[in-house]
């Protein structure tokens, strides 16, 4: 069963730039989540999807921060304009239905670097 | 809001001894879930061992137990027989038991392991 596709693996930007990320879950689950991974510190969830819609993006930075699914497979998470505090690990986890015990299988990651 | 709190930021132990990492959390909830997550050295992130709050025995995984107190809201994580291949960085999560709410999660734990 082929995993949590994530890409690109790695990016380096200058400030006020944007960026794309994009995710593709394990086929068939229904929940798509993102994080933040700042160095040092745990993932913090950014948005969390059932299907296509949107269940909790309480911690979304909205100004800059923008994020899609919409056909309920893949999604692509957005920054613009980027601010050096956004370095960081981004990571895509996706779940079967989303229930509170779920296992949650994450991704490898992107490597944001902004300068 | 939820919190969570490692306070161990590092661990080491001995190949073949047991280590216990320690993992807090607030909250004014009876109904919940706990994780602890597994994150090895540039790769992903992976499900060591849940616990749900509802449940009085404490969650076993082969080598892996918790020790899961409700009244003190602490979730420790014992690994006996350390092996190289558990030298990581450890999580503690808390997700609430109302759907769609967000996971928590500790700032981490390293774990090294001496052979």
């Amino acid at each position: 069963e082929a995993g949590v596709a994530q890409s690109p693996r790695y990016k380096i930007i200058e400030k006020r730039q944007s960026v794309a990320f994009w995710c593709n879950p394990i086929s068939g689950h229904a929940t798509l989540y993102w994080y933040q991974q700042i160095l040092g510190q745990g993932p913090k969830l950014l948005i969390q999807f059932q299907n296509n819609g949107v269940v909790d993006d309480s911690q979304l930075p909205k100004d800059r921060f923008s994020a899609e699914r919409l056909k309920g497979v893949d999604s692509t998470l957005k920054i613009q304009p980027a601010k050096l505090e956004d370095s960081a690990v981004y990571l895509c986890a996706s779940s079967l239905s989303g229930g509170g015990a779920e296992t949650q299988y994450f991704g490898p990651g992107t490597r944001l670097l902004v300068l | 809001a939820q919190t969570v709190t490692q306070s161990q930021p590092e661990m080491s132990v001995q190949e073949a001894e047991t280590v216990t990492l320690s993992c807090t959390y607030d909250t004014s909830e009876s109904d919940y879930y706990l994780f602890w997550y597994k994150q090895p050295p540039s790769r992903q992130m992976i499900l060591v061992i849940r616990q749900e709050a509802y449940k009085q025995q404490n969650a076993t995984e082969n080598r892996f137990s918790v020790n899961f107190q409700k009244a003190a809201k602490s979730f420790s994580l014992k690994i006996s027989d350390s092996q190289l291949g558990d030298a990581a960085m450890y999580f503690c999560a808390y997700r609430s038991g109302n759907y769609g709410q967000n996971f928590v999660f500790g700032p981490g734990t390293r774990l090294s392991v001496l052979p």
